[in-house]
């Protein structure tokens, strides 16, 4: 099974600053990875497919990379409605999907 | 617009089996473009993928609840199932059923989660 990592569990950011999330994969899953955010009391929503290419109605704020093992999301100008619980998600070794733990990012 | 409605009882006995049904609305889960899937989280915890469904009734689920789980379609009531057999407090979690438009992509359209508590 591969197994995704995520730093940090939370990350205290000011709004306006920057926010740079890191998932990391116990193996190679190319670019076969996806990022979601979650708000308190409702379903995750997808951000990031492809490990850099933005979902329909995902703010230009909100940009991933990395391939192989590493990966990042930064989120440029943290803004009220971007606190939240973000997971990414390794497609790579379908049909056996995982989930990093999750980082929460907080005022 | 497509729309997931998860339903299903809140609660569920030890050793009893989960049901839970996701409704469609705005897509067909008879349709050849999508794939449609479960996820769990557990209270205060993260995401576990448990299984997804395609159009032709193949199924494909995690290998640790490959003895317990099933996944099946309702073309007529256009929705699709979760079965999880003998249920334990482990089992205890928001279930979330899910579009994909392909296995390589994430998941795109969630439902809003089902609360299912393992208690006697």
């Amino acid at each position: 099974e591969v197994v995704m990592t995520q730093s940090p569990a939370t990350l205290s950011v000011s709004p306006g600053e920057r926010a740079t999330l890191s998932c990391r994969a116990s193996q190679s899953v190319i670019r076969n990875l996806a990022w979601y955010q979650q708000k308190p009391g409702q379903a995750p929503s997808l951000l990031i497919n492809g490990a850099s290419t933005r979902a329909t109605g995902t703010p230009a704020r909100f940009s991933g990379s990395g391939s192989g093992t590493e990966f990042t999301l930064t989120i440029s100008s943290l803004q009220s409605e971007d606190f939240a619980v973000y997971y990414c998600q390794q497609y790579d070794t379908w049909p056996r999907y995982t989930f990093g733990q999750g980082t929460r990012v907080e005022i | 617009q497509v729309q997931l409605l998860g339903s299903g009882p809140g609660l569920v006995k030890p050793s009893e089996t989960l049901s839970l049904t996701c409704s469609v609305s705005g897509a067909s889960v008879s349709s050849s473009r999508y794939y449609w899937g479960w996820i769990r989280q557990p209270p205060g915890k993260g995401l576990e993928w448990i299984g997804s469904i395609y159009y032709t009734g193949i199924t494909y689920y995690t290998p640790s609840l490959l003895s317990r789980v099933t996944i099946s379609l309702d073309t007529l009531k256009n929705h699709f199932s979760l079965n999880l057999t003998s249920v334990t407090a482990a089992d205890t979690a928001v279930y979330y059923c899910a579009r994909h438009l392909n296995p390589l992509i994430g998941f795109d359209i969630w439902g809003q989660g089902t609360g299912v508590t393992v208690s006697s």
